[in-house]
């Protein structure tokens, strides 16, 4: 595997249920971060870990719970979700040492339907 | 608030260069110019990024004006592939900050054939 991966791809999933995504990068970088993007709205940062660490939480609602174990993986734990949470959610990657970079590497996304 | 400013599409004929403009008034000096595109229902693609010289890779040439308010991502022989969301970013590369991507709407790029 290279790159940026994420799974699973498609998720539906009722209002009640617990469910998580993962993502996982291959590209040796030690920032990842989650982004929401809802139909019609631009791309939103929800997290993002600096070596494992969160270092940023963009007032994202508790029913989102993220985990970072390693540098190479993030997950976006679910739980109670609302049906507008229904969007994708991207996970992507960089390089933070010594300077932080702006280029970013994106998973395919996960398409979650929150019914 | 987005700190840029796109045409919300554009259309360009296949095998024509697509020339993507991008506002950028209020840039400030230690900001560079970003862009990334995004193809329908992918995760966004890393294109180029610039300061003030002109920038060129394999995917495209990044132009900046002198003032620096305004730039210019040129696909020099635009294929049907290109058809996307292009978004174009500014951001600082300074040490100790995060670095967050603001996305904006972008523009949507439809190459015909």
């Amino acid at each position: 595997e290279t790159g940026v991966t994420q799974t699973p791809r498609h998720l539906v999933m009722g209002m009640t249920n617990k469910k998580s995504l993962k993502c996982e990068q291959h590209l040796g970088h030690n920032a990842m971060y989650w982004y929401k993007q809802s139909a019609k709205k631009p791309l939103e940062l929800m997290f993002v870990y600096n070596f494992k660490e969160q270092t940023e939480n963009n007032s994202v609602p508790s029913r989102f719970s993220p985990e970072c174990p390693n540098s190479s993986h993030l997950f976006l734990h679910l739980h109670t979700l609302q049906p507008e949470d229904s969007a994708l959610y991207l996970c992507a990657s960089s390089q933070s040492t010594g300077r932080w970079t702006y280029e970013q590497y994106f998973g395919p996304g996960t398409r979650l339907t929150v019914t | 608030d987005a700190k840029t400013t796109q045409p919300p599409s554009m259309d360009c004929a296949e095998g024509r260069a697509a020339n993507l403009p991008c506002n950028h008034s209020t840039i400030s000096g230690n900001e560079y110019v970003y862009w990334y595109r995004q193809i329908h229902s992918q995760g966004p693609q890393y294109i180029i990024h610039g300061l003030k010289n002109n920038e060129t890779n394999e995917m495209a040439s990044l132009i900046i004006t002198e003032d620096r308010k305004s730039s210019t991502l040129i696909l020099p022989h635009a294929t049907l592939r290109d058809t996307a969301v292009y978004y174009c970013i500014v951001g600082s590369n300074s040490g100790g900050s995060n670095y967050k991507l603001t996305f904006g709407k972008g523009t949507l790029l439809t190459v015909n054939p």
